[in-house]
């Protein structure tokens, strides 16, 4: 398996734009994370899924964050309006439901101008 | 309270001598997981090395090995003979419950390994 695929991998957008964020989790994994981090605030973790249903979103920081999973093998992550303070490096992991470790993509690293 | 806890945010330590980053953690859950993560300069997220709250051994991998005091609720890292390779950020997470739930993470420790 190609491990967790985020894209892109860089995003440099403006202030007001929508922001699209993907992850293609690993084959079979039951649990998808999306993880935002700053030096401010540290590794943060945003919501996540079990089986494509979210099972907890009270890390997404308002309401201009929204997150899917249509199927098991892809999650979206969009912020609309996008402002400056969005601008992080974000993370999506997954995790097989019997196995406790969790796998990282790449993250995406996105500059809000 | 914060459930992960590393006190050091920095650490230096000489090449091919040990050194040992703190972590603390605080759960009422009897079955947990606990790792570390490791961040180099790259960004990418390693995983490291985990240990299980029902375990009785401590789990080790190649040079990493976890200390893990369960009456202390620690789980420190152990790197024996550093690397140069070896400075980057390093996170505890844990995994709380049976299901194995939300993973959370502390502020991580910057180890800096010199010649």
């Amino acid at each position: 398996d190609a491990g967790v695929i985020q894209s892109p991998r860089h995003e440099v957008t403006e202030m007001g734009q929508e922001v699209t964020l993907r992850c293609k989790p690993i084959s079979g994994h039951d649990y998808l994370f999306w993880y935002r981090q700053t030096m401010m605030r540290g590794l943060e973790l945003l919501i996540y899924f079990n089986n494509n249903v979210p099972i907890d979103d009270s890390g997404m920081p308002e309401d201009r964050f929204s997150a899917k999973m249509p199927n098991a093998s892809f999650s979206t992550l969009k912020i609309q309006p996008s402002e400056p303070r969005d601008s992080a490096v974000y993370f999506c992991a997954s995790s097989p439901d019997r196995d406790p470790e969790a796998f990282f993509g790449q993250g995406t690293r996105l500059t809000v101008v | 309270a914060q459930k992960i806890t590393q006190t050091q945010p920095g650490m230096f330590v000489q090449e091919k001598e040990a050194v040992t980053l703190d972590c603390t953690y605080d759960t009422s859950d009897q079955s947990y997981g606990l790792f570390w993560y490791k961040q180099p300069s790259s960004g990418e997220m390693i995983f490291l090395i985990y240990q299980g709250s029902y375990d009785e051994q401590n789990a080790t991998e190649g040079r990493y090995s976890l200390n893990f005091q369960k009456a202390r609720k620690s789980a420190n890292l152990v790197i024996s003979a550093s690397q140069l390779g070896d400075s980057a950020m390093y996170f505890c997470a844990m995994r709380e419950g049976i299901r194995y739930s939300t993973l959370t993470f502390g502020k991580g420790t910057m180890l800096l390994v010199s010649p």
